[in-house]
């Protein structure tokens, strides 16, 4: 079963900073590209971050540029964004999504297993 | 970066046909491919359309995707509504570094 499970999410000050990470299984997660999506409380869907399968190739929203990081550790199946400088625009559900692969190919431009999501509220 | 607009919301009664459209501002609406998402109340958004109109196995053929060039736009329609068709639904696109979602639509099932 695959399964992608994120945790690291809480409350924290304007200014401060949280490290999120996502625990993928039962999918070669080696060779999927991972993202980063967020959803503020009753609002829509927003993309954060990229990075390839490799990590060679990231990519932030402007919205978090410079604050954000995303990396990943293959061996432990694992996907991270680390937020620093938070801000209150930053309160979301932060959620981790693969593209789409066949055993053929991968298509980038497809969200396909995601995760249950960590809910990061940053307020004084 | 380009935008990508959708209604805020539509309703129609079960059996009816209802379609959202998701219009790009800058580019051609055709440059990239659009997905369509699925997200029901307390769920993780699902894939209903891929490469503008194609369908996941799984997804009944009631729901089906087209592009418009002339109004730079994709379309989601959906005929025969179901109750459980109410949902969330986010169109997005990818320009080969960023994704790019739509504003999302509330679909309501009178």
């Amino acid at each position: 079963e695959v399964q992608l499970v994120e945790s690291g999410g809480g409350l924290v000050k304007p200014g401060g900073s949280l490290r999120l990470s996502c625990a993928a299984s039962g999918f070669s997660f080696t060779t999927y590209t991972m993202t980063w999506v967020r959803q503020a409380p009753g609002k829509g869907l927003e993309w954060v971050s990229t990075i390839s399968s490799s990590g060679s190739y990231i990519f932030y929203a402007d919205s978090v540029k410079g604050r954000f990081t995303i990396s990943r550790d293959n061996a432990k199946k694992s996907l991270y964004l680390q937020m620093n400088s938070l801000r209150a625009e930053d309160t979301a559900m932060y959620y981790c999504a693969s593209e789409y692969c066949t055993a053929d190919s991968c298509l980038v431009w497809r969200f396909d297993y995601w995760g249950q999501g960590t809910l990061v509220t940053v307020s004084s | 970066n380009f935008m990508l607009t959708q209604p805020h919301s539509v309703s129609e009664s079960p059996g009816k046909t209802v379609t959202i459209s998701c219009t790009r501002n800058s580019g051609s609406i055709a440059a990239n491919y659009v997905q369509w998402y699925q997200q029901r109340p307390g769920s993780v958004p699902t894939t209903v359309i891929y490469e503008d109109n194609q369908r996941p196995s799984g997804v009944p053929d009631r729901f089906s995707g087209s592009l418009d060039s002339s109004s730079n736009s994709a379309s989601l329609t959906i005929s025969g509504l179901k109750t459980e068709d109410e949902a969330d639904y986010y169109c997005q696109c990818y320009d080969g570094s960023d994704h790019v979602f739509g504003t999302g639509t509330k679909v309501t099932v009178l």
